[in-house]
């Protein structure tokens, strides 16, 4: 079966820190990865993309950055992190063949990042 | 479109009740809609989805129903559990390429 981790669960990092998350699908083989990002309270938005490796889209400016090295790593990056980028971190897979009912779109634990 | 920006508003049912989560939704290209599920803490989780050619769909303990004309989406959670308290979102997608969110409504179960 298809797992997704991603880590760590929790992050507090200083303002103007460098920012690495990482996210790996296990039990699949080409996947479209995806980040989002959920403040308090909010719903979720789609940060980044990636339908194949090198490939990523960007779907809202930012101060942030994603790489997708390997078919089935996608990392979350920043040179410098600012107050405003705390938030919840939300990675996800979704099959490109409809194999599940809903493709596959799944979620991975997510990391709470605080900017202090 | 998404609604990042706004508060969830929330919606208090008794236990036993059914819940009925509204959504609505603006992309008529949009070909499946689906609702997650999201525990406090926790990633969301798929609880069911719908395609956009047809109008409803039962799963366990629950039910989707769409309305293309008003674009209009519901959830419908039978005998509401206390294990049923989260956040529900209502996306949608083309193809499930990529799925955007709407706003979310916070159900809250009264034992």
């Amino acid at each position: 079966s298809q797992t997704i981790h991603q880590w760590p669960a929790t992050l507090v990092q200083p303002v103007g820190s460098p920012l690495s998350l990482e996210c790996t699908v296990e039990g699949t083989s080409n996947p479209n990865l995806y980040w989002y990002r959920q403040a308090a309270g909010r719903g979720l938005q789609l940060l980044f993309y990636s339908v194949g490796i090198g490939q990523i889209s960007s779907e809202v400016p930012q101060n942030l950055s994603a790489s997708r090295p390997q078919d089935r790593q996608f990392i979350l990056s920043s040179k410098k992190l600012l107050l405003s980028d705390s938030g919840f971190y939300l990675c996800a897979w979704s099959a490109k063949d409809r194999l599940l009912g809903n493709y596959g779109y799944t979620f991975g634990s997510g990391t709470r990042l605080t900017v202090v | 479109g998404e609604s990042v920006g706004l508060h969830l508003p929330t919606l208090s049912v008794q236990e036993g009740d059914n819940s009925i989560i509204n959504c609505a939704y603006s992309n008529s290209a949009s070909d499946y809609f689906i609702w997650y599920k999201q525990e406090s803490g926790k990633g969301p989780q798929f609880i069911i989805d719908i395609r956009s050619n047809m109008d409803k769909r039962q799963g366990q303990r629950v039910t989707v129903l769409l309305n293309k004309t008003v674009k209009h989406l519901s959830l419908q959670i039978a005998a509401t559990q206390p294990g049923d308290s989260a956040v529900y979102f209502c996306a949608e997608t083309r193809g499930y390429q990529k799925v955007t969110f709407g706003t979310g409504t916070k159900l809250q179960v009264i034992p």
